[in-house]
């Protein structure tokens, strides 16, 4: 069926370490892939995005990663900060771009 | 420029009663997604709408309905409301293009006794 799963369901790390979240896709037709922040109380915020036909983004202290052959999508975020705290999310856009599939999130603990 | 709203914030219902929820879209974005969020779970897709038409529905059943006003704004209403409707609701606001970046609203909490 369609999902997209996370493999850490939290994970803690110090402030001003790197930290990884992964995630694993279902369907390989997927063209468009998304990581989102949830603070509680609050909707999703966009992080970064990336399209099938590359397979590394770089942003703002954000690394998005995609390994199509094992449907793999990471999240890397440089010099954690205590604001960095939240539940995080990987979401799959199906074939078409009209249906988004969200993974059950990963929530970033983030030590002082 | 405003984000998306979502309205109200918070409403409490009981079983079998009806609801309806608002969003207003970014100024100038023609595509609204709906998107259920249970307690402690990643959204699930319900609808998404461009032009006031229907163009994605996710696994949700006929008790579920949604429409898009000339001005892009949405409702979402839900029928014979049931304990396990409890959630977040969200509203997400697309410029237009499928595989096109969502913007989310705040949400509606949604508390059925």
């Amino acid at each position: 069926g369609e999902s997209v799963g996370l493999h850490l369901p939290t994970l803690s790390v110090q402030e001003g370490d790197n930290s990884i979240i992964n995630c694993a896709y279902s369907n390989s037709a997927s063209d468009y892939f998304i990581w989102y922040k949830q603070e509680s109380g609050k909707g999703p915020q966009f992080i970064i995005d990336i399209r099938s036909n590359m397979d590394k983004r770089q942003g703002q202290r954000v690394t998005v990663l995609l390994n199509k052959t094992v449907k793999h999508l990471s999240l890397q975020i440089a010099a954690t900060q205590p604001g960095d705290s939240a539940v995080y999310f990987c979401a799959e856009t199906l074939p078409g771009g009209f249906k988004t599939i969200f993974g059950a999130g990963t929530r970033l603990f983030v030590k002082a | 420029d405003a984000g998306v709203t979502q309205s109200p914030t918070h409403l409490i219902k009981t079983r079998g009663q009806q609801v309806t929820l608002r969003c207003s879209p970014i100024s100038g974005h023609k595509s609204v997604s709906w998107y259920q969020q249970v307690l402690g779970q990643g959204p699930q897709f319900i609808f998404q709408y461009y032009e006031k038409e229907e163009r994605g529905r996710g696994n949700f059943p006929d008790r579920f309905s949604a429409r898009q006003f000339p001005n892009y704004s949405s409702e979402l209403n839900v029928n014979a409301l049931l304990l396990g409707d409890s959630a977040l609701y969200l509203c997400a606001s697309i410029s237009g293009g499928a595989g096109e970046t969502q913007y989310f609203g705040p949400g509606t909490r949604l508390l059925v006794l």
